[in-house]
This record gives C-alpha cells, structure tokens and sequence, in this order.
C-alpha cells in the first residue's frame, strides 16, 4: 500500500538550532511537498519537488530550505529555527501518475522554544 | 496566482442534518479540484475530486459539483453522521501549468449525536 512516512514525529528545538524534518515514500511518485498546518491558515506549502535534486519554492519558503536527494526522500531543514515556526509539518508525495492526489503522511509537531 | 477560499471557518450540524460546504477558487488554468478529509491526528487524505472533464465527484455519500461558470466546487452530503466529525479542505491543481497545488483554510464539521 501507498505511504508517506515522517520523522520525527514530534520535536522539541531551541531557538537559533538547526532542525531538519525528514519524509519518504514508497508511492514511486515524481512530486513530494512540504506544508505547515496552523490554525486559522489551514496547509500553507512550503517547498515542493518535481523529482530528484529539484526542489521549488512554495508560498511560504522563508525561514526554510529544502532537499530532494533520491525519489524516495525529501527533507525540510530550518537552518536558524524561531519560535514563529512552532507548527505541525505535513508531507506529501503525488503527480501525474496519481492524478495529482497527494497521499500524506502523519505529520511532525515541531516546537522551537 | 491560484487561490481558494472557504469562508466556514466550523460547521455545526446534527447527526442527519444536510451539510453544506462552500468553496470558491480563483486560477487561470483548468485545474483538477479536490476535497481532502482530515481527522484529529492525521494528514489530510483525499475525499473526492473532480477534472473539468468529469464536473461531478462522489465518494462515501459526499457530493461535490464543478461549476466552472460560478468557479464554485462545494462540497454537499444529505445526511451527516457524527463519525464525519473532521476538517474538509478544498484544493486546486494547476494541472495546465506548473502542477502547483492550493488549499483553503479548512472548514471544521462538529456533527452533534
């Protein structure tokens, strides 16, 4: 069956440490994405990829930078990491082969404090 | 570029009551529209969706029509259960263009017993 995995799953930082977010995908699919979920904003993404080495800028890519070394893995890193992005993080694999529904995974929390 | 909007931020309904969830999209492309289900602690996953050329989707007595003319993708059911207690998000991909997905902010349905 189709899966995304995230880890970790939950994430106590410190302000001014580097984080990173890993997912992968078992799906064979070209695209994966990186979104936030907050309250009041519903998913904003945040990076996204058309496949290995490519990676795209989302609506809200400050603050983060991102990495797509195979077709399996891509990871979110926040270099300097604020307390403004204390959030849940989804990933997401989907593309043309599904019609471009996006399987997601079960999200990290992250808290930088 | 591409938006969405659901103005219903919560939905409060008895079990058997209609539900009506409006959405309303902006792009300049033909975009593939989708409802996306999320129950508490979970990742979103695909409900239903809808290319411009099949207008209608329905899946697990959920409805939802494309109205191009309107821009207009709600998303109906006649008879609610308390088990579809969750948040429904509507999305759009640019499938004519550079595949980009956006979501709105979610609406959150509490179905009362």
């Amino acid at each position: 069956e189709a899966a995304v995995t995230q880890s970790p799953r939950n994430k106590v930082a410190v302000t001014g440490g580097k984080v990173t977010l890993s997912c992968n995908q078992t799906n064979n699919h070209n695209n994966m994405y990186w979104y936030r979920q907050d309250t009041g904003h519903g998913l904003r993404l945040i990076h996204y990829s058309y496949g290995a080495g490519s990676t795209e800028k989302g609506d809200i890519p400050d603050g983060y930078k991102a990495s797509r070394p195979s077709q399996e893995n891509f990871s979110l890193i926040l270099e300097l990491a604020t307390p403004s992005q204390t959030s849940v993080y989804f990933c997401a694999s989907g593309g043309q082969e599904s019609s471009y529904e996006q399987y997601f995974g079960p999200g990290t929390r992250l808290t930088v404090l | 570029g591409d938006s969405v909007t659901q103005k219903q931020g919560q939905v409060t309904l008895s079990e058997d009551d209609f539900l009506f969830i409006n959405c309303t999209y902006s792009t300049t492309t033909y975009p593939t529209l989708f409802w996306y289900v999320q129950y508490p602690g979970q990742g979103p996953q695909l409900l239903l969706k809808v290319t411009t050329a099949n207008n209608k989707g329905i899946s697990r007595g959920f409805e939802a029509t494309y109205d191009k003319g309107t821009t207009s993708f709600h998303l109906q059911k006649a008879s609610v259960q308390e088990s579809d207690s969750a948040v429904y998000f509507c999305a759009l991909v640019d499938s004519g263009g550079n595949y980009k997905p956006t979501f709105g902010k979610g609406t959150s349905l509490v179905v009362h017993p």
